[in-house]
């Protein structure tokens, strides 16, 4: 069956520098893969995603990348603020699988 | 629209007893997804219910219970509660595919004494 692994577990960056979280999966079939924003004791929420058809997707300082060949899409965060400090997971799925297909999580920190 | 609710939102509990927990999905969303959180842990698939059929269903033990009614409303029951029961019970609905987004509630926290 499908996996998803998400790297890393923890990533700590100085207030507005770049983070990059990284996450590959195994199931070719894959395509929709979301990204979610845990804050501290809050609901997982959609910040953005990216479908099978397209390589990149932007909105503000968040951008997902997509690249299907090597089976891994990435989420880049550009000018880091405080309240982006959260756990961030991605996840993967296909049009035959009642399942999302989680990775580990990112716990996100910002430095000041 | 509103969105995704779930009671109650804490629950304290025994072990050996039972728990039934509720979901009521986002107007017009059919497909709802019950997630197990433990502290520092990720989403742990519990199972997934559509037009009150389970679709899928996640490895744990068959203590853990759900079901849906014709209003998409789910409920999701945990028999003979053991320690590490205790969690953030998390559902999400969404409209009806696979692929559609899910919406979180905010979660049931459940604590096992």
């Amino acid at each position: 069956g499908e996996n998803v692994e998400q790297h890393p577990s923890t990533l700590s960056v100085q207030e507005g520098d770049s983070a990059v979280i990284k996450c590959t999966y195994s199931d070719s079939a894959s395509n929709y893969f979301p990204w979610y924003k845990q804050e501290l004791g809050k609901r997982p929420q959609l910040i953005i995603d990216i479908r099978s058809n397209v390589g990149e997707k932007k909105d503000q300082r968040i951008a997902v990348t997509l690249n299907k060949t090597a089976k891994h899409f990435s989420l880049h965060i550009t000018e880091t603020q405080p309240e982006d400090s959260a756990v961030y997971f991605c996840a993967a799925n296909s049009d035959s699988n009642y399942q999302l297909i989680w990775g580990a999580g990112t716990k996100l920190i910002i430095k000041p | 629209k509103a969105g995704v609710t779930q009671t109650p939102r804490y629950l304290i509990k025994t072990r050996g007893q039972q728990v039934t927990l509720s979901c009521s999905p986002i107007s017009g969303h059919r497909s709802v997804s019950w997630y197990q959180q433990t502290p520092g842990q990720g989403l742990q698939f519990l199972f997934e219910y559509f037009s009150e059929t389970q679709r899928n269903k996640g490895n744990f033990p068959g203590r853990f219970s759900g079901r849906q009614f014709s209003n998409s409303r789910s409920e999701m029951n945990v028999s003979t509660l053991e320690l590490g029961d205790s969690a953030l019970y998390l559902c999400a609905s969404s409209p009806k595919n696979p692929t559609d987004t899910q919406y979180f509630g905010p979660g049931t926290r459940l604590t096992v004494l």
